[in-house]
């Protein structure tokens, strides 16, 4: 069964303490993984698509990596805005199309 | 902002009413994705319009239906509601839906809560 696990479930930080995010996946016929960050009741904000597995994206603070089995969502220095849920998804094949598999995210806590 | 639009923001209602949420996606974006997010499940795919036809379907009960319209907005509807209906209903959209540079750009969310 097609499954994409997140851990931790929390993560607390303090300011400047640099860490990692973890997205684990077992699906068939990988399309593309993706990271997005949302803020609470609002909709997810798209970060990072990846690939193949060696692949590497940055965006300010924010590195994400993929292997064949797990992506790492690397937060250096992070900063108190930083703050949010993080969510992993996945693209596979699925019947007739496409289908995108969401991990249950990370919720991240930056105390300044 | 994503360019992304959801309506109502909020919605409150009774058990077995019907109720419509509507999502226009951004510019040029021909595919339409409808989620569900509640807070012990995360957000699951409820179905996928390309181009005004039914694309992919996932997790949606035959409770609840959706259509996209020429204008390519979307709507779903939800009907016999029911207590675990509520949630956050997102609605995304990408250009295509087989292009591998395909991202989905997500709505602010219409928030449903039954009573």
């Amino acid at each position: 069964e097609d499954q994409v696990t997140q851990s931790p479930e929390a993560l607390r930080l303090q300011e400047g303490e640099s860490s990692s995010l973890n997205c684990s996946y077992t699906v068939s016929g990988l399309r593309g993984l993706f990271w997005y960050r949302q803020d609470p009741g609002k909709g997810p904000e798209f970060l990072f698509t990846l690939y193949s597995a060696g692949e590497e994206k940055e965006k300010e603070r924010l590195k994400a990596t993929l292997t064949k089995k797990e992506s790492f969502l690397h937060i250096t220095a992070p900063k108190p805005e930083d703050s949010a849920t993080y969510l992993c998804a996945v693209q596979a094949r699925g019947t007739g199309g496409f289908k995108t598999i969401f991990g249950a995210g990370t919720r991240l806590f930056v105390k300044a | 902002d994503s360019g992304v639009t959801q309506t109502p923001k909020h919605l409150i209602t009774a058990t077995g009413q019907r109720v419509t949420l509507r999502c226009s996606p951004r510019s040029g974006d021909l595919s339409v994705y409808w989620y569900q997010q509640s807070l012990d499940q995360g957000l699951q795919f409820l179905i996928q319009y390309y181009n005004g036809e039914e694309r992919a379907k996932g997790n949606i009960l035959e409770r609840f239906s959706a259509q996209q319209f020429p204008d390519l907005h979307s709507e779903l509807n939800l009907s016999s509601l029911e207590l675990g209906d509520s949630a956050l209903y997102f609605c995304a959209s990408s250009v295509r839906w087989d292009a591998p540079t395909d991202t989905q750009y997500f709505g602010p969310g219409t928030r449903l809560t039954v009573l």
